[in-house]
């Protein structure tokens, strides 16, 4: 079973605009990631936020994590084509060594 | 940078040939990976290595097999392929287990 669901699955939106994808977990976590993964290739880390950290900023990239929700999200502001890509959260629980990535949002910027 | 090198890329096989997915990394991590992705699942861990040594089933291990040969290399083996095994293959390593995995582009496996 996976950890981490992705919302929306997929989501359209013009280049400029911004673009949320939300991912929520079931368990305790240490830290949750977000990768992003360009057609046939391989994933590519973006950012990770720790349990205790509540958002994070990494360029264009802004992630919120609410643990109390079991949920985070993934903002990219001013989209350009070149962000179309699928996005995957990732969680590591505190109860074993594994991570678990979710199904992933796809994402469509429109030139 | 070559960062992880997996092969071959693309492979077809006949039901209940047998094949080992190679992958290797030059970053000197501890910890590597191996996943299959199918449409609309996202990932799912075959096996991980936490460190040279190792070796730990994840959450679809059965029908595989690994090697940590070395700190560097990590190989996947299907004994006798199923077309259910048909699927893409990553491989990623990290410097430790919950630390930023870096992924290899895959091997496309088609089993007939």
């Amino acid at each position: 079973s996976q950890q981490g669901e992705e919302d929306p699955q997929a989501l359209s939106i013009q280049e400029g605009e911004n673009a949320t994808m939300n991912c929520s977990y079931k368990t305790s976590i240490n830290n949750l990631q977000w990768y992003r993964q360009n057609s046939g290739r391989g994933l590519v880390h973006l950012i990770l936020i720790r349990s205790n950290e509540r958002e994070k900023h990494s360029g264009r990239l802004r992630v919120t994590l609410d643990t109390s929700k079991k949920s985070s999200s993934l903002l990219i502001t001013a989209s350009r084509a070149a962000d179309t890509a699928s996005y995957f959260c990732a969680t590591d629980d505190t109860g074993g060594f594994k991570t678990i990535f979710g199904a992933g949002t796809r994402l469509f910027v429109k030139a | 940078n070559a960062g992880v090198t997996q092969t071959p890329k693309f492979q077809v096989l006949k039901t209940g040939q047998s094949m080992t997915l190679q992958c290797a990394q030059d970053m000197n991590h501890n910890s590597m990976y191996w996943y299959r992705q199918d449409p609309g699942m996202g990932l799912r861990l075959i096996y991980y290595s936490a460190s040279e040594g190792t070796t730990d089933k994840g959450e679809v291990p059965n029908g595989y097999n690994v090697s940590r040969l070395n700190k560097r290399e990590f190989s996947l083996r299907l004994e006798s392929a199923a077309p259910s095994q048909t699927s893409v293959y990553f491989c990623a390593s990290s410097e430790a287990v919950g630390q930023p995995q870096h992924f290899g582009d895959g091997t496309r496996l088609s089993i007939l």
